[in-house]
């Protein structure tokens, strides 16, 4: 089962920021808080990961939590395409070996015009 | 392109068909993966390669049939499947973080669309 909760779906504006909420209250100290969207019948994308410090790359920011329980996932400028699946994941990093992520529902993500 | 291919890109088969589902990455990565995505479901990890021996199977049925004859090639043989099959089924590959090189994040296919008829 998923560790993590995140809400069904949400709206957002064009060129407005995009704030996608994950509670993650079981949460272990070695375990990532990972990203991924999924557009419309294409394959899961990785967008961004962290452990406890906040991540910035080239197409988002995550903000966790100074007690590691919940994270949001921060897309600036969004834009139609920004519309998908997005998926929050914990796992393991560290430790070696190759392991599949566990998927929830996700939240689906609207972009309006 | 995210260096994970996968054919076909659809595939209808009757129950009493064998067929087979490629996936073929250049990002020499050493893990590979098999998620199956049913309509209104998670994505369901089915399959673990690593250095191109099996680690997981997911309780998997024995008509869905993995094979991974080197770290960039992977097939799921399938044989007598059921209406209830019918999925995306997504192709994943990723570094495994003890070679010390890359990071650990899966890049996944564009899926095959499976119609069991």
């Amino acid at each position: 089962d998923a560790k993590t909760t995140q809400p069904p779906s949400m709206d957002c504006a064009e060129g407005r920021a995009a704030n996608l909420p994950c509670n993650h209250s079981t949460i272990s100290g070695n375990e990532y808080v990972y990203w991924y969207r999924q557009i419309h019948s294409q394959g899961p994308q990785y967008i961004i990961h962290g452990l406890k410090n906040n991540e910035t790359n080239e197409m988002a920011s995550l903000i966790i939590t100074e007690d590691r329980k919940s994270s949001t996932l921060i897309l600036p400028h969004a834009t139609l395409r920004d519309t998908a699946v997005y998926y929050c994941i914990v796992r393991v990093y560290s430790g070696g070996g190759a392991d599949g992520l566990t998927f929830g529902k996700g939240t689906h993500l609207i972009i309006q015009p | 392109e995210t260096g994970v291919t996968q054919t076909p890109r659809h595939l209808v088969m009757g129950m009493t068909n064998k067929k087979s589902l490629k996936c073929e990455q250049h990002l020499g990565h050493n893990a590979m993966y098999w998620y199956k995505q049913s309509a209104k479901k998670p994505l369901e990890l089915m399959f673990v390669y690593n250095f191109k021996e099996q680690t997981e199977n997911n309780s998997v049925p024995s008509r869905f049939s993995p094979e991974c004859p080197n770290s960039s090639h992977l097939f799921l043989h399938l044989h007598t499947l059921q209406p209830e099959d019918s999925a995306l089924y997504l192709c994943a590959s990723s570094q495994d973080i003890r070679t010390g090189k890359g990071d650990t994040e899966a890049f996944f296919g564009q899926g095959t669309r499976l119609t069991v008829v």
